[in-house]
């Protein structure tokens, strides 16, 4: 149990597009889901965390009119990147947690973005 | 040897030898370690955790040991194969603003050879 999808998997975008990125807890109700980011050869770095029916809580740096992200049900999660650009290209990775376990995220496989 | 680069340290250790991986965490007020394994192209995938209350814990083949008054964590693999080469984080869960929220280390990429 536990398992965490994210959607796609990877993905080539033009400069100047938009890119929606999903992520799914596919047996369990995640109050609260958590988008990283990861450069190569680089950690995962926290971007925001998603609490369903709320607005999303941004780290320090990340803007939020970049990095939409929407949790509008209790499996999903979706971090949409506007205008997206060539430094934007990153591995992205979302995790979820359940609402009375608050020390273990599941994370999900990640989505490679690659902005031409 | 390990070896520390631009960005991400690195072992390297023959198969059938004991790994051990080193990590400072920065909070003293982290409540919880984590330690993950991440292959190449995936996402972490757990391993092992410890809560501050204790100072070692086993898994199978594993052992995290947590030092508090350095603010260290080290991950001990026995016997290691080629399928533990990955790199390895150490995450701390903080609490911040009355939230949770895992901090992860830079990592170390484990080379096992054969």
């Amino acid at each position: 149990g536990a398992v965490v999808s994210q959607h796609p998997s990877w993905v080539i975008c033009k400069s100047g597009t938009s890119v929606k990125i999903e992520c799914r807890s596919l047996d369990f109700q995640a109050t609260t889901m958590f988008w990283y980011r990861q450069f190569p050869k680089q950690s995962l770095m926290l971007m925001a965390t998603s609490n369903e029916g709320s607005k999303a809580t941004y780290e320090q740096g990340v803007e939020k009119d970049k990095f939409l992200i929407n949790h509008a049900s209790l499996t999903l999660s979706t971090l949409t990147v506007t205008s997206a650009h060539p430094e934007d290209s990153s591995f992205y990775i979302c995790s979820a947690r359940r609402h009375w376990d608050t020390d273990t995220q599941y994370f999900g496989p990640g989505t490679r973005l690659t902005v031409l | 040897g390990e070896s520390v680069g631009l960005h991400l340290p690195t072992l390297s250790v023959q198969e059938g030898d004991n790994s051990i991986i080193n990590c400072a965490y920065s909070n003293s007020a982290s409540d919880y370690f984590i330690w993950y394994k991440q292959e190449s192209g995936k996402g972490p995938q757990f391993i092992i955790d410890i809560r501050s209350n204790m100072d070692k814990r086993q898994g199978q083949r594993v052992t995290v040991l947590l030092n508090k008054t350095v603010k260290h964590l080290s991950l001990q693999i026995a016997a290691t194969q080629p399928g533990d080469s990955a790199v390895y984080f150490c995450a701390e869960n903080l609490t911040q603003g009355g939230s949770e929220k895992l901090v992860f280390g830079k990592g170390t990429k484990l080379t096992v050879n054969p």
